[in-house]
């Protein structure tokens, strides 16, 4: 069974500050994904990662997959206000096309 | 841009009534999706359905149902409502793409709220 689990589930963070958010799962996937909401609202997709070595950057976020560690993160740089939110990262099943989902993590960045 | 639509954004009902969630996608996708998601549990996944009519049990589809009849539209049915199903339903689509070095990225839809009284 694909469990996914993200680190740390809270954070609050410092405007300017650095941070990482940490995704591992279970078994093998080749497929990763990195969802963004904001309070009462859907997911808003932010990254698609899909081979071991990917990295995709947007703005201040920076997302990075190594399959064989089966880890994923999320980094986020000189954090801001309009970055708080809860992220999540899903894993692609191997068969079909649906997704595991993390518990996401809860970020809130304060001045 | 993909768009997904959800037929209400807050519902109120009462234990044992019966209960229709309707997901609609404009972007001729194959896939859909139902998840909930609970504080602390992140989103779980109900049913999904790979075309018209055709129907997959997910990781927790005890005491729902799904219809797929067109293939823009994905309902959810609560076939007796019971308060334990107090929470926030979200619908998703993807495309069919061939083998794993295709995206799949879901869209999801807003999201409806229900409570169950």
């Amino acid at each position: 069974e694909l469990k996914v689990e993200q680190n740390p589930l809270f954070l609050s963070m410092q405007e300017g500050k650095n941070y990482t958010i940490y995704c591992n799962y279970s078994t093998t996937s080749d497929r990763l994904y990195w969802y963004r909401q904001d309070p009462g609202k859907s997911l808003e997709s932010l990254f698609v990662l899909l081979s071991n070595g990917a990295v995709k950057q947007e703005g201040r976020l920076m997302a990075s997959l190594d399959t064989k560690a089966r880890l994923s993160t999320l980094h986020i740089t000189a954090a801001v206000h309009d970055l708080s939110a809860t992220y999540f990262c899903a894993v692609g099943r191997n068969s079909g096309y649906a997704l595991n989902f993390g518990k996401g993590t809860s970020l809130l960045v304060t001045p | 841009d993909v768009k997904v639509t959800q037929s209400s954004r807050y519902l109120v009902k009462r234990t044992g009534e019966k209960v229709f969630l309707e997901c609609v996608q404009d972007m001729d996708h194959e896939n859909m999706f139902w998840y909930r998601q609970d504080p602390g549990l992140g989103l779980r996944l109900i049913y999904f359905s790979y075309d018209v009519k055709m129907k997959e049990k997910g990781d927790i589809p005890e005491g729902y149902s799904v219809s797929r009849e067109k293939k823009e539209r994905f309902s959810l049915i609560l076939e007796s409502a019971s308060t334990n199903q107090t929470s926030m339903y979200l619908c998703a689509s993807t495309q069919l793409a061939g083998g794993f070095s295709s995206y799949n990225e879901q869209f999801f839809g807003p999201g409806t709220r229900l409570t169950v009284l």
